[in-house]
């Protein structure tokens, strides 16, 4: 499958402060989703994102879908503490295939 | 309650015994996969399967297999499991593929 590399791979920030993480790819996507994993669950879709230079805000949370199809950006302002957990980006290549790659995931902890 | 539910959630199990994950969804939806969660790897695709009777290899399929008899149901299959498949296993299904994944609480499993 196609390769994501999302960065940063964990980062540790003081409540409050923004965060910003993001994913690049060799390849261009046609749809970039954003989930987020607490401990010992699932993930769980924060964004979707289906059209290329689109910016789509979720409360606090706000993506955007790079204009060379190939990258992808998430950030969160004004982080809380329950923002702890486990950040991916996923990429759906389109072209009649139908597998979903994920990124590595940002793991994110906030002090308070 | 919309829901996808796997079992079991912890397992443990000896090399070479054959082992079923189950995993069921009360959505309608189409698109089912799973995946497997490793330390530093993030989620990789094992195999997916797009409609019933539909399936196909994601990108780390070898020792497994997978149904998809009815449209609510698909398991994964270890015929002979190995020590290098203990994991974190993960289904989830949506309607499309590049529509919002929801994913189950995941099955810890472990081949000594």
């Amino acid at each position: 499958g196609q390769q994501l590399n999302q960065s940063p791979q964990s980062m540790f920030i003081q409540e409050g402060e923004d965060v910003s993480m993001n994913c690049t790819s060799s390849s261009i996507f046609n749809t970039w989703l954003w989930y987020k994993q607490d401990p010992g669950e699932g993930p769980v879709l924060l964004i979707a994102l289906y059209k290329a230079g689109e910016l789509t805000s979720n409360g606090r949370l706000t993506a955007q879908f790079g204009i060379t199809r190939k990258d992808s950006f998430l950030n969160i302002s004004a982080s809380i503490p329950s923002d702890v957990g486990i950040y991916f980006c996923a990429g759906e290549p389109g072209a009649g295939s139908y597998q979903l790659t994920f990124g590595k995931g940002t793991k994110l902890s906030v002090i308070p | 309650e919309a829901q996808v539910t796997q079992n079991p959630r912890y397992l443990i199990t000896v090399t070479g015994k054959k082992l079923t994950v189950t995993c069921s969804q009360n959505m309608n939806h189409e698109y089912m996969s799973w995946y497997r969660q490793d330390p530093g790897l993030g989620l990789r695709q094992i195999y997916y399967s797009m409609n019933v009777e539909v399936t196909d290899k994601g990108d780390v399929p070898e020792g497994y297999k997978v149904s998809r008899k009815e449209k609510r149901n698909f398991p994964l299959i270890l015929e002979s499991p190995s020590p290098n498949q203990t994991s974190l296993y993960f289904c989830a299904s949506s309607f499309q593929i590049n529509t919002e994944a929801f994913f189950g609480q995941g099955t810890r499993l472990t081949v000594v």
